[in-house]
């Protein structure tokens, strides 16, 4: 059984550019969380995705999105990036909504 | 909105000492606690909990919850130093989970 998968591990952009980051969930999970960890904070919810559908969002503006594809690996997209989106962006899948999460390795995204 | 509080902030212990973190919560819709740990990146499970009074426990980890009072709290006893982390605590609402700011735990020889 393979773990959460994140890609790439850094990034560096600058202000006003479009990233987009990647996770692979764990197997057999339907369910994909993302996550954006400022240094010295705790994980701030983004959103969740449930069999390729949102299932639930933070408090976050919508220049940040997402998908979900049919293999339930899943693609956060933030556009317009501003230099308070520099942070470390977790994904977590489950087993289902309201299943444990587990997290991948994260990426470290560094806007300049 | 849905509110964690985690306390201590940090916490500095020597290799054997037992301690307490605390986690108190305000959430809509409350389904679940989790406490993870957070060493490098990713954070690790350690429990989920969702009944009041019933104690988890996990080697030298033990977690228990108050739905009454609103909160949790972490055991650690005969800390090691591969005990050195962040503890976050995070509960889960309808279609959100909120995490507190974590406890740093360091364990010195």
């Amino acid at each position: 059984e393979t773990g959460v998968t994140q890609s790439p591990t850094h990034l560096i952009k600058t202000r006003g550019q479009q990233v987009t980051l990647r996770c692979s969930s764990q197997s057999g999970h339907n369910t994909v969380s993302w996550y954006q960890q400022a240094l010295g904070q705790g994980p701030q919810f983004i959103f969740q995705y449930y069999r390729e559908e949102e299932n639930g969002r933070g408090n976050f503006p919508p220049r940040f999105s997402g998908l979900q594809f049919p293999n339930y690996s899943s693609e956060l997209n933030v556009n317009a990036l501003e230099l308070d989106d520099s942070a470390l962006y977790l994904c977590a899948s489950s087993l289902g909504p309201q299943e444990t999460q587990y997290f991948g390795p994260g990426t470290r995204l560094l806007v300049l | 909105e849905d509110k964690v509080v985690q306390s201590p902030l940090s916490l500095v212990v020597h290799e054997g000492d037992t301690v307490t973190l605390n986690c108190s919560y305000e959430v809509t819709n409350f389904r679940s606690l989790l406490w993870y740990k957070q060493e490098k990146k990713a954070p690790t499970f350690l429990f989920m909990l969702t009944s009041s009074g019933i104690e988890k426990k996990s080697g030298r980890l033990s977690s228990i919850l108050d739905k009454k009072e609103l909160f949790s709290i972490l055991n650690i006893t005969a800390t090691q130093t591969g005990d050195s982390a962040v503890y976050l605590c995070a509960v889960r609402g309808y279609q959100k989970v909120t995490f507190g700011t974590g406890t740093k735990l360091q364990v010195i020889p």
